[in-house]
């Protein structure tokens, strides 16, 4: 099963741009990576998804180097509601998925 | 699209009891289902897979015969908690990988239930 390593917290302000790195030294050749946001009681949220070099959409960006030992998401301008567990995942439609601790982003004002 | 629904959101029952919670996925057809349980403070751990018309493939230390997942259709799985102690008490939640393209998972809102 593919293991993911993230930082268990991280603060910033509003208004400022957030890196949250993965670490998956094992990740294998059809497994994508994927961010999901998890507020309290409350199923975790599709942020983005990847499998190789930069994909963005409306909310967020990806990273992925080359290797694709590791990826970044980047959160442009985070506002107090973006407060919240975020996790990355490697797998392929959710299988071999492992939830790590995920990164607890807190946002201040 | 994508939308997944689990019914009910909260559940409250007397040790003894079973309780069913259903997951559905709203727009889409799913391939295979996951169950997720979470305790507070804690990440996900997966319970459980399930594919339509087969049976459901358990997590090592998951008692199967505890926790019953059905998967009687392609938009339907249920989950059923038997004969529920308070150590059950918990936030369960559910996900679906689509039948065409099935490389994301979509969640749930979740349930949770209090087992007194």
């Amino acid at each position: 099963l593919a293991k993911t390593t993230q930082p268990i917290s991280m603060d910033s302000y509003e208004g400022q741009e957030v890196n949250i790195t993965c670490s998956h030294n094992n990740i294998a050749t059809n497994d994508y990576i994927t961010w999901y946001q998890q507020f309290p009681s409350q199923g975790p949220r599709f942020i983005i998804q990847g499998y190789k070099t930069k994909v963005t959409n409306e909310v967020a960006s990806l990273f992925i180097p080359a290797d694709r030992k590791s990826s970044t998401l980047s959160l442009p301008r985070v506002s107090l509601s973006d407060t919240a567990v975020y996790y990355c995942l490697v797998g392929l439609g959710g299988q071999n998925f492992v939830f790590g601790p995920g990164t607890r982003l807190s946002v201040l004002p | 699209g994508a939308v997944v629904s689990q019914h009910p959101s909260r559940v409250i029952c007397k040790s003894g009891t079973s309780v069913k919670i259903e997951c559905r996925s709203l727009d889409f057809q799913a391939t295979t289902m996951f169950w997720y349980r979470q305790f507070p403070k804690q990440s996900l751990m997966l319970m459980a897979t399930s594919n339509e018309g087969s049976k459901a493939t358990y997590e090592q230390g998951v008692e199967k015969d505890k926790f019953l997942i059905n998967h009687a259709s392609l938009t339907l799985s249920t989950l059923t908690v038997t004969s529920a102690h308070p150590e059950d008490s918990s936030f369960y939640i559910c996900s679906a990988t689509m039948t065409s393209g099935g490389e994301t998972q979509y969640f749930g809102p979740g349930t949770r239930l209090l087992v007194l």
